[in-house]
């Protein structure tokens, strides 16, 4: 079964600073995709960016990107430029029915 | 992007009755859609995939008679509750899936059951 590990359960991330998001997973299969999901506290799930393993370039989504490492099987999430609007849960997910990690509180200082 | 859109946002039932949560894909077919279920502060738990025209798959650990999913159309998605008791009290969110990696959400349902 596939697993997903979010290993941070809060970070903190001054305004304007990159925060890194780390998240790990294990599979089996050679083809799939991952996610990162913000959850603010309005509960609504909006996906923040989306990765194709069999694609090698890491995606990229304005101030998100993420550091894809197929054989360390480790998907982590970068924001830049972080803003106040950025402090959400965030999870890390796989697959096409969402298993997925058990989230990291991000706040952001102003 | 697509809509999926949840009903009813917010519910409050007594124990012992029975609720309904639809999930409804507004501009898109769905011939899949998933069912969590969110503890406060915690992830999302799959809890069933819902296929049109056949019969729910239930992870491990759902009891089927208690969450009974229908998916009669390509549109549309039901989650009953029943006989729901206080432990049943959780957020529930449904997904659909689009094309091949694209899962959109619905608002998520808050069912209170006093």
């Amino acid at each position: 079964a596939q697993t997903v590990t979010q290993s941070q359960p809060e970070m903190s991330v001054q305004e304007a600073e990159t925060v890194t998001l780390s998240c790990t997973y294990d599979t089996s299969e050679s083809d799939y995709y991952l996610f990162w999901y913000k959850q603010p506290p309005s509960r609504q799930m909006i996906l923040v960016i989306r990765q194709e393993a069999y694609k090698q370039q890491n995606a990229t989504e304005n101030r998100f990107s993420v550091n894809f490492q197929k054989a360390a099987k480790s998907f982590s999430l970068k924001i830049s430029d972080s803003q106040l609007g950025d402090a959400a849960m965030y999870f890390c997910a796989y697959g096409n029915k969402l298993v997925f990690g058990a989230g990291t509180i991000l706040r952001v200082k102003s | 992007g697509a809509v999926v859109s949840q009903h009813p946002s917010w519910v409050i039932c007594k124990s012992g009755t029975s609720v309904k949560i639809e999930c409804r894909s507004l501009d898109f077919q769905a011939t899949t859609m998933f069912w969590y279920r969110q503890f406060p502060k915690q992830s999302l738990m799959l809890m069933a995939t819902s296929n049109e025209g056949s019969k729910a798959t239930y992870e491990q650990g759902v009891e089927k008679d208690k969450f009974l999913i229908n998916h009669a159309s390509l549109t549309l998605s039901t989650l009953t509750v029943t006989s729901a008791h206080p432990e049943d009290s959780s957020f529930y969110i449904c997904s659909a899936n689009g094309l091949p990696g694209e899962l959109f959400f619905g608002e998520g349902s808050r069912l209170t059951v006093l």
